[in-house]
């Protein structure tokens, strides 16, 4: 049974702290992992990442893929209060069957 | 570009009853997904759609269905409601049926089942 786990399921930091979320996954026929955020209800893309090594990199968002090891990375940096949300891992098979979600990270940064 | 539309917003039904909830997705997209999201289960993946055509299937028992229409539009119903179907209801679209990369999610429809 395909499987995504995120950790950890919550986390309380500062304002200013450096954070790293994990993903791991045991999928078959893996094409690519997904990360999402999510604030109140709809959930927004982050990053696609499909190739082991290569860091995605989007202002204080930073994310890679380890396709040997089977999990990803997600670090914010100089984290604000608005990056208080929760962090969603998916990862995509091939087949176009839908996503496979972890239960993802609850993110609080407070002041 | 307005986003994904979801109605309602939310939902308050009973036991046995039946719902139909309705999303729209962005102009131009031909690919609409259902998932469902709740505390314990986190997102699960229901169906998805292209062209009128129910194109992947997750594992819910058949009172979940869909249906898309000519214009795009989607709806998904769930007959003879159960308390564990209380849930958030996402819908998301997309340009490209070949990968999910960059699905629009809508804000969802929060079902309650008393």
């Amino acid at each position: 049974e395909d499987k995504v786990v995120q950790s950890p399921l919550s986390l309380v930091v500062h304002e200013g702290d450096t954070v790293t979320l994990n993903c791991s996954y045991e999928v078959t026929n893996f094409r690519s992992l997904l990360w999402y955020k999510q604030e109140k209800k709809a959930p927004t893309f982050l990053f696609m990442l499909t190739s082991s090594g290569i860091e995605k990199k989007s202002g204080r968002l930073s994310s890679i893929l380890d396709k040997k090891e089977l999990f990803s990375i997600l670090n914010i940096t100089a984290t604000q209060t608005g990056d208080s949300a929760v962090y969603l891992c998916a990862v995509e098979r091939g087949g176009a069957d839908g996503l496979t979600f972890g239960k993802g990270t609850h993110l609080i940064i407070q002041p | 570009k307005a986003g994904v539309t979801q109605t309602p917003r939310y939902l308050i039904k009973t036991r046995g009853q039946q719902v139909t909830l309705s999303c729209s997705p962005i102009s131009g997209h031909r690919s609409v997904s259902w998932y469902q999201q709740t505390p314990g289960q986190g997102l699960q993946f229901l169906f998805e759609y292209f062209s009128e055509t129910q194109r992947n299937k997750g594992n819910f028992p058949g009172r979940f269905s869909g249906r898309q229409f000519s214009n795009s539009r989607s709806e998904m119903n769930v007959s003879t409601l159960e308390l564990g179907d209380s849930a958030l209801y996402l819908c998301a679209s997309s340009a490209n049926t070949a990968t999910n990369e960059k699905l629009f999610f809508g804000s969802g429809t929060q079902l309650s089942v008393l």
